[in-house]
């Protein structure tokens, strides 16, 4: 099954706009990852922010997370052509042995030139 | 090698063939996924394994999907009796620490791209 579910499910936007991506879960986490994909083969990561941390900025990257509302987003200032992809958010489950890393259905990001 | 290589890039077969897809992981990474994609969709998990642990089966599909991983290194999914449905993309993953020890990155490789006709 899977554990993270993010919203909106596609996002269309003009060169130079912010573009906000929402992360939602379900069980506690240790970490939560946001990862990009381009033309449906490999992913390739953004950032991991950490249950104990509430903020962390990579570049043009502002990545939230709420763990009182399970909920994390991903900020993509002054966004580019070239942002267009697929986005995932991914989380571990804290829970033991059945602690894997699973991934969200995903957000079709479309930037206008 | 420098990333996650997965062999072959492309597999056409026939509808009950069976098939096996090959990933070699970054050296020295513990943990390794293999998950499945079909068009337009997210990430379906497969299968972790976490150094010498027992994997963790609980996402494979069927019993006609096994894997296994050999030396703590490269790892062979097979697929038996290969049925239309199977048809995806299988990407494979590897990561330094599996979430129970710390919890890093994961690098992807280029996936597999099966078509069961």
């Amino acid at each position: 099954s899977q554990q993270g579910e993010e919203d909106p499910q596609a996002l269309s936007i003009q060169e130079g706009e912010n573009a906000t991506m929402n992360c939602s879960y379900k069980t506690s986490i240790n970490n939560l990852q946001w990862y990009r994909q381009n033309s449906g083969r490999g992913l390739v990561h953004l950032i991991l922010i950490r249950s104990n941390e509430r903020e962390k900025h990579s570049g043009r990257l502002r990545v939230t997370l709420d763990t009182s509302k399970k909920s994390s987003s991903l900020l993509i200032t002054a966004s580019r052509a070239a942002d267009t992809a697929s986005y995932f958010c991914a989380t571990d489950g804290e829970t033991g042995a059945n602690s894997k890393l699973t991934f969200g259905k995903g957000i079709t990001l479309s930037v206008r030139p | 090698g420098a990333g996650v290589s997965q062999s072959p890039s492309n597999k056409v077969t026939e509808k009950g063939k069976d098939v096996e897809l090959r990933c070699d992981p970054i050296s020295g990474h513990t943990a390794l996924y293999w998950y499945r994609q079909s068009l337009g969709q997210g990430l379906e998990f497969l299968i972790y394994f976490q150094g010498n642990s027992a994997p963790d089966k609980s996402g494979l599909p069927s019993d006609r999907f096994s894997a296994e991983r050999t030396g703590g290194s490269v790892s062979t999914l097979t697929i038996q009796r290969t049925q239309q449905e199977d048809s995806a993309v299988y990407l494979c993953a590897s990561s330094l620490l599996g979430p129970l020890v710390g919890g890093t990155e994961a690098f992807f490789g280029q996936g597999t791209r099966l078509t069961v006709v």
